[in-house]
């Protein structure tokens, strides 16, 4: 049984690159979500996919973030110009449905140096 | 926002039930209640979920009020495996909420041997 997987787990950037962060969600379900937690906080909603339709995206998800779907299965999210305040923990959960248990990806951690 | 409210910390011992309490009261008719865990450096965990009756499964009882404002996540043993963030969520399942979790800060149990 596979579970939502994250890749990198771990990045490390200087300030004003691109990164980009991949998501495999549970193969069986069309719902994904990215969060992004910070330290001593609960994780924050950054967008949803309907399989590969992006429905809905933050006010937290400024121009320099973009995501994507394509085909329905795995996610991407990248980040441009990347500044120290995008230094979080990013994580991705997958459901079947909208009412289910989502299932959480053990997250990616950026490091804006 | 967050709209459910939670007790800071709670500690238990260990192999001793443990009650995690959670308020809800503007809870609506298509909220389902949710509660998620998440121990340091990992993604939350998907603990249970429910909207009008009590539930069990393998890893918790949730246990709701008949007038919905309140529920009660049961862990029936408490292990040191337990000791984790534990977040309670209003989970809208309609319209374009999307399904979209909004975390609080959780309750932190401590598990003592």
């Amino acid at each position: 049984d596979t579970g939502v997987s994250q890749d990198p787990r771990h990045k490390i950037t200087k300030r004003g690159q691109n990164v980009t962060f991949r998501c495999d969600p549970i193969s069986e379900h069309n719902r994904l979500y990215w969060y992004r937690q910070t330290l001593g906080q609960g994780p924050e909603f950054l967008t949803y996919f309907q399989n590969e339709a992006q429905l809905e995206k933050s006010r937290l998800l400024s121009d320099r973030f973009s995501a994507e779907r394509p085909k329905g299965s795995f996610s991407t999210l990248e980040i441009q110009r990347t500044e120290q305040g995008d230094s979080a923990m990013y994580l991705c959960a997958s459901s079947r449905g909208l009412a289910g248990g989502k299932y959480f990806g053990p997250g990616t951690r950026l490091t804006v140096l | 926002d967050a709209k459910t409210t939670q007790p800071n910390s709670m500690e238990s011992n260990e192999e001793e039930p443990v009650h995690l309490p959670c308020n809800h009261s503007t809870i609506s008719g298509t909220d389902y209640i949710h509660w998620y865990r998440q121990l340091p450096s990992q993604g939350p965990e998907y603990v249970i979920h429910g909207l009008t009756s009590n539930v069990n499964n393998r890893m918790a009882s949730l246990a709701i009020a008949e007038d919905r404002k309140s529920s009660t996540l049961i862990l029936h043993r408490a292990t040191l495996r337990d000791a984790a963030v534990y977040y309670c969520i209003q989970n809208n399942a309609g319209g374009t909420s999307y399904g979209k979790l909004t975390f609080g800060q959780g309750t932190i149990l401590t598990v003592h041997p």
